[in-house]
């Protein structure tokens, strides 16, 4: 059980059109999902929280107009990256976490590359 | 600000070697400490986590890893890697006052060689 999964896995899209990335909690309701976003060989950072039905919070310096989040289920939770340039080329991960848990699942990632 | 420190960024073992990774924490609080794995190509995957209890804790895999609060520490051991525990090892702790929020430590990168 608890596995999340994340489309597409990998995107490539030219520079200054918008990607987005779906999160889906497969076999459970996650009330809270979370976005993050891995540089190579480096740690998860966090971008932002999404609760389902309501707007997400954001990390200090993610743009929320550039990176949109929408959680309107307790199974899918989308990020949206607006006007991609290069160096929004990264990993994205999303985790979800069932309501009073603290444990996260991961999602398998989505390998976003701007041209 | 609550922070997570992995001491070893980069650690090349030998199979049947014995391993210890470092993980070290700040927050006075009540914390939820955990290790997660992510073999190449892979997504996370949780190796074991403390919440309560004994501060001995085991994981998957043959790996445990101790609690010491008075250390804020909770390093990740394993008495005899194989090459298959080839990965990247990232130390996260949740904290009371973290909203909901784990914070990850930088990441270790153990590459054993057959």
């Amino acid at each position: 059980g608890a596995v999340v999964s994340q489309h597409p896995s990998r995107v490539i899209c030219k520079s200054g059109t918008s990607v987005k990335i779906e999160c889906r909690s497969l076999d459970f309701q996650a009330t809270t999902m979370f976005w993050y976003r891995q540089f190579p060989k480096q740690s998860l950072m966090l971008m932002a929280t999404s609760n389902e039905g309501s707007k997400a919070t954001y990390e200090q310096g993610v743009e929320k107009d550039k990176f949109l989040i929408n959680h309107a289920s307790l199974t899918l939770s989308t990020l949206t990256v607006t006007s991609a340039h290069p160096e929004d080329s990264s990993f994205y991960i999303c985790s979800a976490r069932l309501a009073g848990w603290y444990e996260q699942y991961f999602g398998p990632g989505t390998r976003l590359t701007v041209t | 600000a609550q922070s997570v420190s992995q001491h070893n960024h980069h650690v090349i073992l030998s199979e049947a070697a014995s391993l210890e990774l470092g993980c070290n924490y700040s927050y006075g609080g009540t914390v939820n400490l955990f290790w997660y794995v992510q073999y190449p190509g892979q997504h996370l995957q949780l190796l074991l986590k403390y919440f309560s209890g004994d501060p001995l804790v085991k994981g998957i895999k043959g790996f445990e890893a101790e609690f010491i609060k008075s250390k804020f520490s909770f390093n990740l051991r394993k008495p005899s890697v194989q090459w298959s525990d080839t990965a990247e090892y990232f130390c996260a702790v949740y904290g009371s006052s973290n909203t909901g929020k784990l914070i990850f430590g930088q990441g270790t990168t153990l590459q054993v060689k057959p």
